[in-house]
């Protein structure tokens, strides 16, 4: 299997505009997480889905943030409009729901810049 | 809502000597508590866990045991090598109803392994 997969790895952009994030859980993962990780914070839950549907989104700081889960293979995080204090590296991560013990598998994250 | 506290910050030690790394937690229904290794520049992978039925864990020269009256668990490397130099986080979950897969990760730990 080839992991959950993130795109881009590596995001510059100015102040102002929107950034996309994208993230393809592993196959037949039914839970998918966004989290956000700085020096200051270190690693934040921003938002859950299971089954395609959001089930917890109290982590998500502000309305500037949104997330949305299409279908069962694919993910978005949407920063509108971005701010510097939105730099940080966003990881995706996915696991198979039905028992307490089922792992978060990570993605290779996205190293967001703005500027 | 959870809250995970991890110390130390910054860990040293000699190659072949032993690393502890504590973790205490707020929620006395949280169920499950997986460390994590990350890697400078990479992301953070699964490296053990255990339940809250169970006192202890071991896993070749890694280790974890829980204290679920006192709401702590630790991460034991025994024999450590440099490649065990990373950032040790440990997290906390409650494994069940609309709680699930919310995991609250502490601070982080920086271990450096000295040759």
């Amino acid at each position: 299997d080839a992991g959950v997969i993130q795109s881009p790895r590596h995001e510059v952009t100015e102040m102002g505009q929107e950034v996309t994030l994208r993230c393809k859980p592993i196959s037949g993962h039914d839970y998918l997480f966004w989290y956000r990780q700085t020096m200051m914070r270190g690693l934040e839950l921003l938002i859950y889905f299971n089954n395609n549907v959001p089930i917890d989104d109290s982590g998500m700081p502000e309305d500037r943030f949104s997330a949305k889960m299409p279908n069962a293979s694919f993910s978005t995080l949407k920063i509108q409009p971005s701010e510097p204090r939105d730099s940080a590296v966003y990881f995706c991560a996915s696991s198979l729901g039905g028992g307490i013990d089922q792992p978060q598998h990570f993605g290779d994250g996205t190293r967001l810049s703005i500027l | 809502g959870e809250n995970v506290e991890q110390h130390p910050s910054t860990l040293s030690v000699q190659e072949g000597d032993s690393a502890v790394i504590k973790c205490t937690y707020s929620d006395s229904a949280s169920n499950y508590f997986p460390w994590y290794k990350q890697e400078l520049g990479k992301r953070p992978q699964l490296i053990i866990d255990i339940r809250s039925n169970v006192g202890e864990k071991k896993d070749q020269r890694i280790a974890v045991t829980l204290n679920k009256t006192a709401k702590h668990f630790s991460l034991h490397i025994t024999e450590t090598q440099p490649e065990d130099s990373a950032v040790y986080f440990c997290a906390a979950t409650l494994g069940g109803g609309t709680s699930y897969g919310k995991l609250t990760f502490g601070q982080g730990t920086i271990l450096t392994v000295h040759p």
